[in-house]
């Protein structure tokens, strides 16, 4: 079946460090990608998707690229700052059913 | 107001009672999804729904059940709570591609 798979975490970074949070997927078909972000004591929110092969998501300074050669979608920022600090998830949608699942989520804490 | 709404946002309940969480979207999506999320499992897919009456089995549906007889509503009910079954559970409604999510509830079993 299908599944995504993420980093462990939680990660630590300095502000203005560079990010890599990885995800990888398992999937049958071609599925769309995304990456949600979570603050503390909210609800999920949609950071950025691909929905096919070699397209780059980006928004908000983070950058994805749907790579099926690999099945990864790693998530990138180039200089981050505190207000980054949340849960974020890799998750993709199967394109035949409709299914939506998620990885374990990846904790990121940015330090001033 | 648009958007997706989760009811009760807090509920606390006993062990072996009933209890039902409700999910209502306004836009007429026909996804629905009903997750939980627990420490160490991010979230986890219990049921989803393609369309109005259609439902299927996620990765972890012991112990609940859902019905869809309208597009815009996907409630999930715990038949017998269990203390395992503590968690927060989102809702969320899709299209084609992202699905939106609700702010969550909080069940507390005793």
């Amino acid at each position: 079946g299908n599944s995504v798979t993420q980093m462990e975490g939680p990660v630590t970074l300095s502000e203005e460090a560079f990010l890599t949070i990885n995800c990888t997927y398992t999937a049958t078909g071609y599925p769309s990608l995304f990456w949600y972000v979570q603050y503390p004591g909210e609800g999920l929110q949609l950071l950025l998707k691909a929905t096919k092969a070699d397209d780059k998501g980006s928004n908000k300074g983070f950058e994805a690229t749907y790579r099926k050669e690999t099945t990864s979608f790693h998530l990138e920022k180039g200089s981050v700052q505190v207000s980054d600090s949340a849960v974020y998830f890799c998750a993709l949608k199967d394109g035949n059913t409709g299914k939506l699942i998620f990885g374990q989520g990846t904790t990121l804490q940015v330090k001033p | 107001d648009a958007g997706i709404t989760q009811s009760p946002r807090y509920k606390i309940t006993e062990t072996g009672r009933q209890v039902t969480l409700m999910c209502h979207q306004t836009w007429s999506h026909s996804y629905m999804f009903w997750y939980r999320q627990d420490l160490g499992h991010g979230l986890r897919l219990i049921y989803y729904s393609a369309a109005a009456d259609i439902t299927d089995k996620g990765e972890v549906p012991d112990g609940y059940v859902v019905s869809r007889s309208k597009t815009e509503n996907f409630p999930l009910t715990l038949e017998s709570a269990t203390r395992s079954q503590t968690s927060v559970y989102f809702c969320a409604s899709s299209e084609r591609t992202e699905a939106f999510f609700g702010q969550g509830t909080r069940l507390t079993v005793v």
